[in-house]
C-alpha cells in the first residue's frame, strides 16, 4: 500500500475541460513531484514543489497547472488538453533526513488520463 | 550522453537463474543511487538503495562503483513474480532538492 494518495485513478476528459488531478502524503515530506509517463517509457519529471515553493517547471505547457496549497497536498489542474498529453500522471514525494531531502521517492499509484 | 543510461533488454531468463543488470551514469558530483522496480501499469516502488559498500537484501543485491560511474543489481534464484521493469535512479543536488533522473528501465521476463 502506498503513503501517497492520488485520485482520480482514472479520468477520461475532452479537450474544453478543466479537470484537476490530486496529490496527498501525510508522512512529513517536504518535497512533492509531478511526473508524467508514457507507455514503456519511464516517469519524465513536470514540476518539483520544495517547503510548499515551486522550485523546478520542466519547461512544462501552461495547459498543466501545479498548485501546492500545503505540505500534504500537491494538484495538477488541466485546462485544453490534447490527445498526445493522455498518459500516467504520477505524484511522488521525497523522503527527508535531518531537513536535507534524499532523494528517495514514493510513488502514489498514479492518475491515467485519456484525453478524446 | 545521457545521464542515466540502462539496457532496456527485454532480458528473457529461465526460473532459478541468476541475472544482472548494469546502469551508468554521466554526472560525477551524483550523491544517491537506487533501483526501483515497476510493474506494468502500476506505480514505480523503491526495490532498494545502492551504497558503495554494497547492499544486499535477501535474493537481491546491490553494488555502487563510483570510480567507473556505474551501479548493479544483481538477481539470484530469479521467479516469475520479479518479472517487471528495473529502473535505475540517480540524483544530484539542485538547491535545495534532489533532481532525480531514472534510466529508461530494463524489462526483465522470467520464464517457466
Amino acid at each position: 500500500d502506498t503513503e501517497v494518495t492520488q485520485t482520480p485513478k482514472h479520468l477520461v476528459m475532452g479537450m474544453t475541460n478543466k479537470k484537476s488531478l490530486k496529490c496527498e502524503q501525510h508522512m512529513g515530506h517536504r518535497a512533492m513531484y509531478w511526473y508524467k509517463q508514457k507507455a514503456k517509457k519511464p516517469p519524465e519529471l513536470m514540476f518539483v514543489y520544495s517547503y510548499e515553493k515551486l522550485s523546478i517547471n520542466e519547461s512544462v505547457p501552461s495547459r498543466f497547472s501545479p498548485e501546492c496549497p500545503n505540505s500534504s497536498l500537491l494538484n495538477l489542474h488541466l485546462h485544453a488538453l490534447q490527445p498526445e498529453d493522455s498518459a500516467l500522471y504520477l505524484c511522488a514525494s521525497s523522503h527527508t533526513l535531518q531537513g536535507e531531502d534524499t532523494g528517495e521517492l514514493f510513488f502514489g499509484e498514479g492518475s491515467r488520463l485519456t484525453v478524446l | 550522453r545521457k545521464e542515466v543510461e540502462q539496457d532496456p533488454g527485454p532480458f528473457n531468463v529461465p526460473e532459478g537463474a541468476t541475472v544482472a543488470f548494469n546502469c551508468t551514469y554521466s554526472n560525477s558530483a551524483s550523491q544517491s543511487f537506487f533501483w526501483y522496480r515497476q510493474d506494468c501499469r502500476k506505480e514505480p516502488k523503491l526495490l532498494m538503495s545502492v551504497y558503495s559498500s554494497g547492499n544486499e537484501d535477501g535474493r537481491f543485491t546491490a553494488q555502487l562503483n563510483r570510480a567507473s560511474q556505474y551501479i548493479s543489481l544483481l538477481i539470484r534464484d530469479s521467479k516469475l513474480s520479479d518479472s517487471a521493469t528495473y529502473l535505475c535512479v540517480v540524483t544530484s543536488q539542485t538547491g535545495g532538492y534532489q533532481k532525480v533522473t531514472f534510466g529508461i528501465g530494463t524489462k526483465l521476463q522470467v520464464i517457466p
